[in-house]
């Protein structure tokens, strides 16, 4: 049984260029989060998603940060005219159904981005 | 508001010395507990988790964790630990009502032969 999947793995980008991180959760799983680590931080919670809705993104920039979950394929999380700033590993995990049941949360190998 | 501290950044421990890293939560009602461990350039691993029943559980690598609701604390401990044990460890706190995770700053275990 495959877990989360997350790519690319690492991504460099240029200042001001887009960058697109990828997330197929776990089988059977239909819900999805992205969390942000920041170097030397611990996790902040970006977005939580179900097929298709964006239930709750209050964790995320107002600004060139958005996400998806289409009904067929993976996550997608997308930041435009990126900054150094944005460099860090951002983690998507997924659940079986919400986390108000008491599910375990499964977290992805991460993408680090870095911006040059 | 939910939040969980780890007071400790760093902790250094001998190898095959026992090991205690602390976790404190605020939550008001029962919370969902759990431990993840991350080795560097890795995604989080999870350890163990708390629901409900026992406070005292088990989880992977021969960690254990005690739920103490009096002192709002998860505190992770291992008899001996190993040199494969350094890495970040992560404890969060999950409410019934939301759709987050509260994860701590984690604590970084280093160990010396």
């Amino acid at each position: 049984n495959a877990g989360v999947m997350q790519n690319p793995r690492h991504l460099v980008r240029r200042r001001g260029q887009e960058a697109r991180l990828r997330c197929s959760p776990m089988k059977g799983h239909s819900h999805v989060y992205w969390y942000r680590q920041l170097p030397e931080e611990g996790l902040k919670f970006m977005v939580y998603l179900q097929k298709e809705n964006i239930i709750d993104e209050s964790g995320m920039p107002k600004e060139r940060f958005s996400a998806e979950f289409p009904k067929e394929g993976p996550s997608i999380l997308r930041i435009q005219q990126v900054v150094r700033g944005d460099s860090a590993a951002y983690f998507c995990a997924s659940t079986r159904s919400g986390q108000g049941t008491g599910n375990t949360i499964y977290f992805g190998e991460g993408s680090w981005l870095t911006v040059v | 508001a939910q939040s969980v501290t780890q007071p400790d950044i760093h902790i250094t421990v001998s190898e095959g010395a026992s090991l205690e890293l602390r976790c404190n939560y605020s939550y008001g009602a029962t919370p969902y507990l759990f431990w993840y461990v991350q080795s560097p350039g890795q995604g989080l691993q999870l350890l163990l988790k708390y629901f409900s029943g026992d406070t005292l559980v088990q989880g992977i690598k021969g960690f254990e964790a005690e739920f103490k609701r009096s002192q709002s604390s998860f505190n992770l401990r291992k008899p001996s630990v190993h040199w494969s044990d350094a890495a970040e460890y992560f404890c969060a706190v999950a409410g019934n009502t939301g759709n987050q995770f509260y994860f701590g700053t984690g604590t970084s275990l280093t160990v010396i032969p």
